[in-house]
């Protein structure tokens, strides 16, 4: 697609669900992110895939965290046994490869709200 | 994880205002880059810097590159109110992907 396309856009789920995010990075982009915005703050880098390279998962806060690349191209976020404080939006980004020097295109997030 | 200090952390200002913000690291970066976020959008990039001492311009928006590399500065001049929203700074270095986000300046323009 043209742009970044994230889902879903709202998520609310009650304490101790686990859910799923899904990122469609750009086509053709080689290079994924996910980052976390929590209310009124910065983004938090949470992963990194480029490529067929070992993804970064230096960002996860938690082993409630993770994440896959399927095909190079889709990418899924995983949050098990929620807390209430995995409330935030999750951006996604996308670039071409070494591309964060021209900075990355970000989809417009899932805003997860947990009960 | 380590965040950049941007001030102000918000302004309110009035139509036709001139506007500046800064960011502050204490480590250096390679490469500094400003964007903006709408309520319920992901951020968009409006301006990149790659050089200590760069200053670089995209329509009413200036930016620069601190000598020092460890800060950067945004001027918007004559506000209009699709200003409005929220503006981050990030930095990056060579061989590492990831950006190091501010904490953001929220911008209010009153009419």
């Amino acid at each position: 697609g043209a742009g970044v396309s994230q889902s879903p856009s709202n998520k609310v789920t009650e304490k101790g669900k686990d859910v799923e995010l899904r990122c469609d990075p750009i086509s053709g982009h080689t290079a994924l992110y996910w980052y976390r915005q929590s209310l009124g703050q910065g983004l938090e880098f949470l992963i990194y895939f480029q490529g067929n390279s070992a993804p970064d998962k230096s960002g996860l806060p938690s082993d409630r965290f993770s994440a896959e690349r399927t095909g190079g191209s889709v990418s899924t976020l995983t949050i098990q046994r929620t807390q209430q404080e995995d409330s935030a939006v999750y951006l996604c980004a996308s670039s071409p490869p070494w591309g964060g020097d021209y900075g990355y295109t970000f989809g417009s997030g899932t805003r997860l709200t947990v009960v | 994880g380590q965040q950049l200090n941007q001030s102000p952390q918000s302004m309110f200002i009035q139509e036709g205002e001139d506007v500046s913000m800064n960011c502050t690291s204490s480590s250096i970066f390679n490469t500094w880059l400003w964007y903006k976020q709408e309520p319920g959008e992901g951020p968009v990039l409006l301006i990149a810097l790659y050089k200590a001492g760069e200053l670089t311009s995209n329509g009413r928006l200036t930016a620069q590159f601190g000598i020092t590399r460890k800060d950067s500065f945004l001027n918007i001049s004559a506000s209009i109110p699709s200003d409005v929203g929220i503006y981050f700074c990030a930095g990056k270095n060579f061989g590492n992907e990831k950006l190091t986000f501010g904490t953001g300046t929220r911008l209010t323009i009153i009419p």
